[in-house]
This record gives structure tokens, sequence and C-alpha cells, in this order.
């Protein structure tokens, strides 16, 4: 059975500060990972997608992935206290288009 | 686009009675997927179609669960009768269903069930 593991939290940083949220899954053949954030009271929105080993960069947020580890984390530098939220891990394995979801990592900046 | 539509936000039902949500998936989007989410048991995937066929409902939690898919621009998910424990929030999500970046999900804003 394909299982994705997260943290439950809640992850308490500081704004400003550097939040690290990590997941890791036991399929060895998975080939696409997401990091979706949720909202409390809102549907799970899609922030990094990253299908190669190394860091893949966008703003604030860096995923990394290291498939012989088998783990994916995301990075989110300067902090904000918007970005207070639930931190979905997903996982999909090569061939096919059905993501299996951890059960997500509360983050919570503080002023 | 319009994104995923669950036009529907809240449904509040009693025990015994049939409920049936609806979604819209992102047109061209050949996947279709609907999800539970609860605090206990977090996303859980029902059922996925592929052009508009059920290919996967080994999630579907029992016989009282039905989805269908008439054409590829609407699928209802239909719960026959519904149970308090039902009560959850339930996705429907799109994908272009592609390996790459086509293979991103999006969500719909949910529909929040409460069966009394």
């Amino acid at each position: 059975q394909k299982e994705v593991e997260q943290n439950s939290g809640p992850l308490s940083v500081p704004e400003g500060a550097i939040a690290s949220l990590n997941c890791t899954y036991s399929d060895r053949g998975s080939q696409s990972f997401f990091w979706y954030r949720q909202y409390s009271g809102k549907s799970p929105e899609l922030i990094m997608s990253i299908y190669s080993n190394g860091d893949k960069e966008d703003g604030r947020f860096t995923a990394q992935l290291n498939k012989a580890s088998q783990y994916v984390s995301l990075l989110i530098r300067d902090s904000q206290p918007s970005d207070s939220a639930t931190y979905l891990c997903a996982v999909m394995t090569g061939g096919s288009y059905i993501p299996t979801f951890g059960r997500g990592t509360s983050l919570i900046v503080h002023p | 686009d319009a994104g995923v539509i669950q036009s529907t936000r809240h449904e509040v039902t009693e025990m015994g009675q049939e409920v049936t949500l609806r979604c819209k998936p992102i047109s061209g989007h050949d996947y279709l997927f609907w999800y539970r989410q609860t605090m206990m048991r977090g996303l859980e995937l029902l059922i996925y179609f592929n052009n508009n066929v059920p290919i996967d409902d080994s999630g579907m939690p029992e016989d009282r669960f039905s989805a269908k898919m008439p054409n590829a621009s609407f699928s209802t998910l239909k719960i026959q009768p519904s149970e308090p424990r039902d009560s959850a929030v339930y996705f429907c999500a799109s994908s272009h269903g592609l390996a790459g970046k086509s293979d991103t999900q999006y969500f719909g804003p949910g529909t929040r069930l409460t069966v009394l």
C-alpha cells in the first residue's frame, strides 16, 4: 500500500523565519510530487510540483526532492502570517494519475 | 477558466434522505476525482473517472454511495440513504492526466455536507 507520511504539527515559526515541512513516501516508483496549501475551510491549492531530484524554487518556496531517501520537503522563506495553513504532500507513481495524499502538516506563523 | 465548479457549498440533510452532490470539471480535463475530507481520516479518494468512465471506485465506502459522469462537463456523487457519519467536506477535482505538468489536480471549493 502506498503511504505518504507527514508530521501533523502544528509547526510554529516566527514571522520572517524559514519553515521546513517534510514528507516521506513508501513507493519507490513515485515520479511526481506536489505540495498543496489548504487554508481552513478552503480547498487544497497547488503551490509546488517537482519531478526530478534536487531543488526547485518559486518565489519564497523551495521544494526539495531526494528519491534515494524517499522524501520531499518544502521550505518557505521569510514566512508570513498569511502562510499559516495546512500543507498537504501528494505523491504520484509513474503511469498513474492518481495522487496519494498525506494527512498534512499544520503551519502557524506568528507575528 | 472558471476552475472546477461545485455550486453547492453547504448541504444539510436529515438521516435517511438522499443527497446528490454536483461537479463541473475544468473544460478539457480528462480525469475527474471525488474526494472526502474529514478531520479523522484526512483527504480520501472515493472514485475517479477517465473520459467519463469510472476507473476505480474502491474508495467508495459503501453501496450507499454512487457516482456518475454522464458527460465530460458534469458529474454527480449520490448518497442514499445518508447517515450522520457521512458528514464531511466533499471535493471534486480534475486534471489533464498527462505526465509532467499536466498531471496536476485542481480542486473545486468543496461541498460541506451535514447529515442530521
